[in-house]
C-alpha cells in the first residue's frame, strides 16, 4: 500500500464550480504536506503547503486532519486553466507523493 | 539562474545497457532527489541526497545508483536497463530539506526495449 493515496479521478466539473480532492497518508510520524499542480507532460510545481491550521490561497483552500489522517484541497470558482493534475505529498524524513488527481474544468 | 537542469530530454536504451542521467541545478541548494513517474503510480522516490557526499535511498532504489561529489550535480545511474524502468525521470532540489518546496527538472523520457 502506498503511503500516500489520492482518487486518481478524472474529476469533469464546469466552469466556476467548486471540487474537493482528498488525499490520505498511512504513516502517523507524518509532518509536513504540500500540495503540487502538474500540466500536461510538465514537471510538478508546488501549489501550496499545508499547515496544521488550514490555509488559504485566494480561490485554493487547504486542510490538514491529522486524527483521520487525510488532507484536502478545495477548488472555488473552478478556471479552465485549472485544468491539470494535483499531487498531494507528505512524509516524516522524505518527500512522498500519491499518485496525482486530474482534474478537468470545462466551458 | 537556470534552475534545475537534466539532460538527456528523451533517451532510448536496448536491455542490459547502462547510462547516467544528469542533474544539476546552480541555486545551492542543499537537498536533491530522484523521482520516477509512471501511469497510476504518480511520483517515486528513488534515491535522495542531504548535500555533498550524502545520499540514501527512496521507495524504488533498486536498479539505480547515485553519487553526490558537488552540490550542484546528482547523476542518476542505471546499471543495466530493464523494460521495467521504462519512466520518466524528474531530479528535484530544495533549499535545506525534503520539506521545503521542491524545484523539479523539466524531466527525463526514457524508453527501454
Amino acid at each position: 500500500r502506498k503511503e500516500v493515496e489520492q482518487d486518481p479521478g478524472p474529476f469533469n466539473v464546469p466552469e466556476g464550480a467548486t471540487v474537493a480532492f482528498n488525499c490520505t497518508y498511512s504513516n502517523s510520524a507524518s509532518q509536513s504536506f504540500f500540495w503540487y499542480r502538474q500540466d500536461c507532460r510538465k514537471e510538478p510545481k508546488l501549489l501550496m503547503s499545508v499547515y496544521s491550521s488550514g490555509n488559504e490561497d485566494g480561490r485554493f483552500t487547504a486542510q490538514l486532519n491529522r486524527a483521520s489522517q487525510y488532507i484536502s484541497l478545495l477548488i472555488r470558482d473552478s478556471k479552465l486553466s485549472d485544468s491539470a493534475t494535483y499531487l498531494c505529498s507528505g512524509g516524516y524524513n522524505k518527500l512522498i507523493f500519491g499518485a496525482g488527481t486530474r482534474l478537468a474544468v470545462h466551458p | 539562474n537556470a534552475g534545475v537542469t537534466q539532460t538527456p530530454k528523451f533517451q532510448v536504451l536496448k536491455t542490459g545497457q547502462s547510462m547516467t542521467l544528469q542533474c544539476a541545478q546552480d541555486m545551492n541548494h542543499e537537498y536533491m532527489s530522484w523521482y520516477r513517474q509512471d501511469p497510476g503510480m504518480g511520483l517515486r522516490l528513488i534515491h535522495y541526497s542531504v548535500g555533498a557526499g550524502i545520499t540514501d535511498q527512496g521507495e524504488v532504489p533498486n536498479g539505480y545508483n547515485v553519487s553526490r561529489s558537488t552540490t550542484e550535480d546528482f547523476p542518476l545511474r542505471l546499471l543495466s536497463a530493464a523494460p521495467s524502468q521504462t519512466s520518466v525521470y524528474f531530479c528535484a532540489s530544495s533549499p535545506l530539506s525534503w520539506d521545503n518546496e521542491q524545484f523539479f527538472g523539466p524531466g527525463t523520457r526514457l524508453t527501454v526495449l
